[in-house]
């Protein structure tokens, strides 16, 4: 089984600030996934990283999947009340049983 | 719109019940899931499909079972519901096969079993 760490498990801001959010596993992912999941809501699919060292930026978001696929980063810039939510990666299995890391929970206040 | 839709938001059965969970996609996704969620624990996966008629046991498939009568329907059953069966459940579809791919949620039914 392969063994997903995030980190930190809890992180309350205030609005403006930048934070990053970490995945790591002991095994080597072929690409990894990152999804979102608000309040009441499943989790929504952000972003695949695939290459090793490959850099993905979506708005305020960036995405980073280490040089040895065995870990990734997001780094929210200037976090908004809107970014509060679950964050979860999940090593791409090929459509098959998904497996999620424990989740990043993230609350931006006001 | 692509969607992943849940029968109902919130339940409260008792101990003892029969409780049918019931999940429905619209994009003839062949691949589908049942997680549950819980504090501290994530999202663990009970049971899975790859085709209709067809079912592969999760992590944790103790106490539930799954039907697949239909490609766009699956859903989960809790036998003989205990309370700690209460948590979140959440249904997700994917396509097979390919990297890449993507799993598409539902919004999550809250039981819970008093």
């Amino acid at each position: 089984t392969q063994l997903l760490e995030q980190s930190p498990q809890f992180l309350s801001i205030q609005e403006g600030e930048n934070l990053t959010v970490y995945c790591n596993s002991s095994s080597v992912f072929s690409s990894l996934q990152w999804y979102r999941q608000e309040p009441g809501e499943g989790p929504v699919l952000l972003v695949t990283v695939v290459t090793g060292g490959e850099v993905k930026k979506l708005k305020r978001l960036t995405f980073q999947f280490g040089d040895a696929r065995k870990d990734s980063s997001l780094h929210i810039t200037a976090a908004q009340p809107g970014d509060t939510g679950l964050y979860l990666c999940a090593p791409d299995r090929g459509g098959q049983n998904f497996v999620f890391g424990p989740g990043t929970r993230l609350s931006v206040l006001p | 719109d692509v969607k992943v839709t849940q029968s109902s938001r919130y339940l409260v059965k008792r101990t003892g019940e029969k409780v049918f969970l019931e999940c429905v996609q619209d994009m003839d996704h062949e691949n589908m899931f049942w997680y549950r969620q819980d504090p501290g624990l994530g999202l663990r996966l009970i049971y899975f499909s790859y085709d209709v008629k067809m079912k592969e046991k999760g992590d944790i498939p103790e106490g539930y079972s799954v039907s697949r009568e239909k490609k766009e329907r699956f859903s989960l059953i809790l036998e003989s519901a205990s309370t700690n069966q209460t948590s979140m459940y959440l249904c997700a579809s994917s396509f097979p096969g390919a990297l890449n791919t993507e799993a598409f949620f539902g919004q999550g039914t809250r039981l819970t079993v008093v």
